[in-house]
């Protein structure tokens, strides 16, 4: 059973240009979450998301950020006008479909953008 | 989700036992203490997670508190590839649980 993918592993952007993280969750997940983590710092939730559905989006910056998860395909991170603040390393973890606070996150490697 | 207090900091010396410890005065008697752990470089992964009783698997074993107000993780044998940034999370078992409230975590050094 292949883990959580996350692609690219790395991405260089310049300011201003768009940045698309890709997550596949593990098979038979259907919970997303997305999670960034800044140089040197504790990693802080961004959204959740099911199949279609935002459910909780408190996370994520009011402007340039939107993340989707299709009925089919993976969950997409999108940044939109990057700037130097977003370089980070943003993960993407899953869970099974029963959500409890018992339930485990399974986190892909992650993706490290970089704003030039 | 409330919080918890860890040490910034811990060294470990290979093979010998390591005792992490976490503080969460403010917990509730809905909240599961849940362990993950992020290798240098990769994302976080879970470790253990309890309620009231103390838990074993094989990566570690969990003691709480009689008044679960403070948690230990133990390593039974520290080896080089523990070293890691150790997060200790409470989640509220009242509604959906969703997110993982990462603090600051505790980086165990572990030498030879």
């Amino acid at each position: 059973n292949a883990g959580v993918m996350q692609n690219p592993r790395h991405l260089v952007r310049r300011r201003g240009q768009e940045a698309r993280l890709r997550c596949s969750p593990m098979k038979g997940h259907s919970h997303v979450y997305w999670y960034r983590q800044l140089p040197e710092e504790g990693l802080k939730f961004m959204v959740y998301l099911q199949k279609e559905n935002i459910i909780d989006e408190s996370g994520m910056p009011k402007e340039r950020f939107s993340a989707e998860f299709p009925k089919e395909g993976p969950s997409i991170l999108r940044i939109q006008q990057v700037v130097r603040g977003d370089s980070a390393a943003y993960f993407c973890a899953s869970s099974p479909r029963t959500v409890s606070s018992t339930d485990t996150q399974y986190f892909g490697p992650g993706t490290r953008l970089t704003v030039l | 989700d409330a919080k918890t207090t860890q040490p910034n900091s811990m060294e470990s010396n290979e093979e010998e036992p390591v005792h992490l410890p976490c503080n969460h005065s403010t917990i509730s008697g809905t909240d599961y203490i849940h362990w993950y752990r992020q290798l240098p470089s990769q994302g976080p992964e879970y470790v253990i997670h309890g309620l009231t009783s103390n838990v074993n698997n094989r990566m570690a074993s969990l003691a709480i508190a009689e008044d679960r107000k403070s948690s230990t993780l133990i390593l039974h044998r520290a080896t080089l590839r523990d070293a890691a940034v150790y997060y200790c999370i409470l989640r509220d078992n009242t509604g959906t649980a969703s997110k993982l409230t990462f603090g600051t975590g505790t980086r165990l050094q572990v030498t030879l």
